[in-house]
């Protein structure tokens, strides 16, 4: 079975542009989460999606947007770029979204800001 | 309010001694934890779970874990280190808030294994 696939792998953008991160979950899973990692904040939460409806946001601005397709596929979107967007974002996905459930993360996307 | 401490951002240890990562977490309801290993450039890989079963659980490549509720711990143990284990290692806690499944992360250990 395929895992999670993210793509692209690695991007670079300049201030103030935007950005699209797109996500395939593992064939059946239908929760999605994405996540962004930091050297100094570490992993954080951005969003959970679940039948295409966003059920949880973690604390980052409106810039961050996401979305799900029926097939369970997800993009996020990055708005309005900042030198602090820079990061590995990670997708990961569940068969349900339960604490039993584990995830299973992507390889990332690393994003740099310029 | 859900949170996870790792004791140690920074554990070195000889190859064939034993590892520990020392986890400890604060959750208002029964929690499910998890333990997740990074390589370097890679994504996340599980390497076990608790989910109120059995409190000793075992995990991929020798890890184990024992939930010890009296002491909110959640401690990652293998008794013989090998160099492939040279990685960034994640305690985390699962919740439900709204409907949704939340994972707040530890800050990380990096273990290094030395020849």
């Amino acid at each position: 079975k395929a895992g999670v696939t993210q793509t692209p792998r690695y991007l670079i953008k300049t201030r103030g542009q935007q950005v699209t991160l797109s996500c395939s979950p593992i064939s059946g899973h239908r929760s999605v989460s994405w996540y962004q990692q930091t050297p100094g904040q570490g992993l954080q939460f951005l969003f959970e999606y679940f039948s295409e409806t966003q059920r949880n946001k973690g604390n980052f601005p409106g810039r961050f947007s996401g979305r799900q397709f029926s097939n369970s596929r997800s993009e996020m979107n990055v708005s309005t770029l900042e030198l602090g967007d820079s990061a590995l974002y990670l997708c990961a996905s569940s068969w349900f979204p339960d604490t039993n459930y584990e995830q299973y993360f992507g390889p990332g996307t690393r994003l740099t800001v310029t | 309010a859900q949170s996870v401490t790792q004791l140690d951002s920074h554990v070195s240890v000889s190859e064939g001694t034993p590892v520990l990562l020392r986890c400890n977490y604060s959750s208002s309801y029964s929690p499910s934890l998890f333990w997740y290993v990074q390589h370097p450039n890679k994504g996340l890989q599980l390497l076990l779970k608790y989910t109120s079963a059995a409190t000793l659980v075992k995990g991929i490549n020798g890890f184990e874990a024992e939930f010890k509720k009296s002491e909110t711990s959640f401690h990652l143990t293998k008794p013989s280190a090998h160099m492939s284990d040279a990685a960034e290692y994640f305690c985390v806690v699962s919740f439900i808030i709204q409907g949704a499944q939340k994972l707040v992360f530890g800050q990380g250990t990096r273990l290094t294994i030395n020849p």
